[in-house]
């Protein structure tokens, strides 16, 4: 039983580039939500990805979209990269947008440099 | 406002101790609470998760507990490892229809020493 995914594990960009990261659900798993959480802090809810929609979204700007896919998994896209967007990006699973029970995956480090 | 504060901020202790930390919420509707263990640079684990009937739960070394009338959660740690050093982080959730949100605590880092 496939546990959450995420590729790369670490990325380093330069500031302005856009980057891409990946995520596969847990197996049986529908709803992809995404985080970041920069060093010292706790996870910050970006969005969440339901049946190809976005169907909840944080404070984050519009720099920040998101796509998911048939298959369920999902990309996190982020454009104009600021120093400050450097971060642990976490993307956790659940079984439909309304459950509470997420299973996170190992994050991406994003360094911008 | 819907917040969660944990305490204390860090905490050291040696290996073979007992330690536990505290989840103070203000979150309504409140709908459950859990605990997650987050080690460095990995993603979080859940070890709990209580409703707002719940008092007590256990996941091996590990005893959380919900005062749901004084909005208060504690996390015990019993017969500390080396490998228990990491954060802890009390998420709280909400019961707020189709846009409920899960609120995140900052979290303890835990060190346990040899």
């Amino acid at each position: 039983d496939a546990g959450v995914t995420q590729s790369p594990t670490h990325l380093i960009k330069t500031r302005g580039q856009q980057v891409t990261l990946r995520c596969s659900p847990k197996s049986g798993h529908d709803t992809v939500s995404w985080y970041q959480q920069a060093l010292g802090q706790g996870p910050q809810f970006i969005f969440q990805y339901y049946e190809e929609e976005e169907r909840q979204r944080g404070n984050f700007p519009d720099r920040f979209s998101g796509h998911q896919f048939p298959n369920y998994s999902s990309e996190l896209n982020v454009n104009a990269l600021l120093l400050g967007d450097s971060a642990l990006y976490l993307c956790a699973s659940s079984s439909g947008h309304l459950s509470y029970e997420q299973y996170f995956g190992p994050g991406t480090r994003l360094t911008v440099t | 406002k819907n917040q969660v504060e944990q305490s204390p901020q860090s905490l050291i202790i040696l290996e073979g101790k007992n330690c536990t930390l505290q989840c103070n919420y203000t979150v309504s509707p409140f709908s459950n609470l859990r605990w997650y263990k987050q080690d460095t640079g990995r993603g979080p684990v859940s070890l709990t998760i209580m409703t707002f009937s719940e008092n007590t739960k256990s996941n091996g070394r590990y005893t959380a507990t919900l005062d749901a009338d004084t909005k208060q959660s504690s996390l015990h740690i019993t017969a500390s490892q080396l490998s228990d050093s990491a954060s802890y982080i009390c998420v709280v959730s909400d019961n707020a229809g189709n846009n409920r949100k899960l609120i995140w605590g900052l979290g303890t880092s835990l060190a346990v020493n040899p």
